[in-house]
């Protein structure tokens, strides 16, 4: 299965501010997720990344405040922009494999 | 939308005793995947079930697929403190890509 390299692991960061997140894949895939899971909450489905085009954001994300590139089809990033404190929580990537799906290792973001 | 339930939310165990989660989906699913979330770590893929009826073995794991591909089960036997973790099921509808998570069981083993 591809493996996938997340980058920061954590952050503490300044409300205001922006963090971008990267993800690096081991292999060429066509899409890429993003999550985003609240302490001890399950997953939140945030955008699908395609390579060549727009993400497609879920109800409740827009692109406004979480960006997303998606220049070739082993990377991806996600930034968090204008951040307060409702945006602290582990954020992290997902492609879709043959047989489930590989997450990265998830960016712990906590926003002071 | 599609929904996901999944309980119990908690169970505490003794190491040793068996264990189980349930998921139901709102709406019928081309397939249903389970994930291992260790404390501090991220989900991890244990499997996928597609078949109606299907039943799939782990060693101590076993995983079931309801008839009607809306509900499934993950059964540990005689769980060991290496369980110890948040056990997701995860829906996907046909013609869909995005799977939609259930809310987790978090499992405690009382060594």
């Amino acid at each position: 299965s591809a493996v996938i390299s997340q980058k920061p692991s954590r952050d503490i960061c300044q409300r205001g501010t922006s963090l971008t997140i990267q993800c690096q894949v081991d292999s060429q895939v066509t899409m890429m997720f993003w999550y985003r899971q609240q302490p001890g909450q399950s997953l939140t489905l945030i955008a699908t990344a395609n390579q060549g085009s727009e993400a497609t954001y879920e109800s409740g994300f827009v692109i406004d405040k979480f960006p997303i590139s998606r220049p070739n089809l082993t990377f991806s990033t996600l930034t968090v922009s204008n951040m307060s404190p409702e945006d602290s929580s582990i954020y992290l990537c997902s492609t879709q494999e043959a047989y489930g799906y590989t997450f990265g290792s998830g960016t712990r973001l906590t926003v002071v | 939308g599609q929904q996901v339930m999944q309980i119990p939310q908690y169970q505490h165990v003794q190491e040793g005793e068996d264990f189980t989660t349930y998921c139901n989906s709102s709406t019928t699913l081309s397939n249903i995947q389970w994930y291992k979330q260790r404390p501090g770590g991220h989900p991890v893929f244990l499997i996928q079930l597609v078949k109606s009826g299907e039943v799939k073995k782990q060693k101590r794991l076993t995983f079931q697929f309801g008839e009607a591909k809306k509900n499934s089960s993950l059964h540990i036997t005689a769980t060991q403190t290496t369980d110890v973790g948040t056990y997701f099921c995860a829906g996907l509808r046909a013609g869909s890509y995005q799977l939609t998570f259930g809310k987790g069981t978090k499992l405690s083993v009382i060594p």
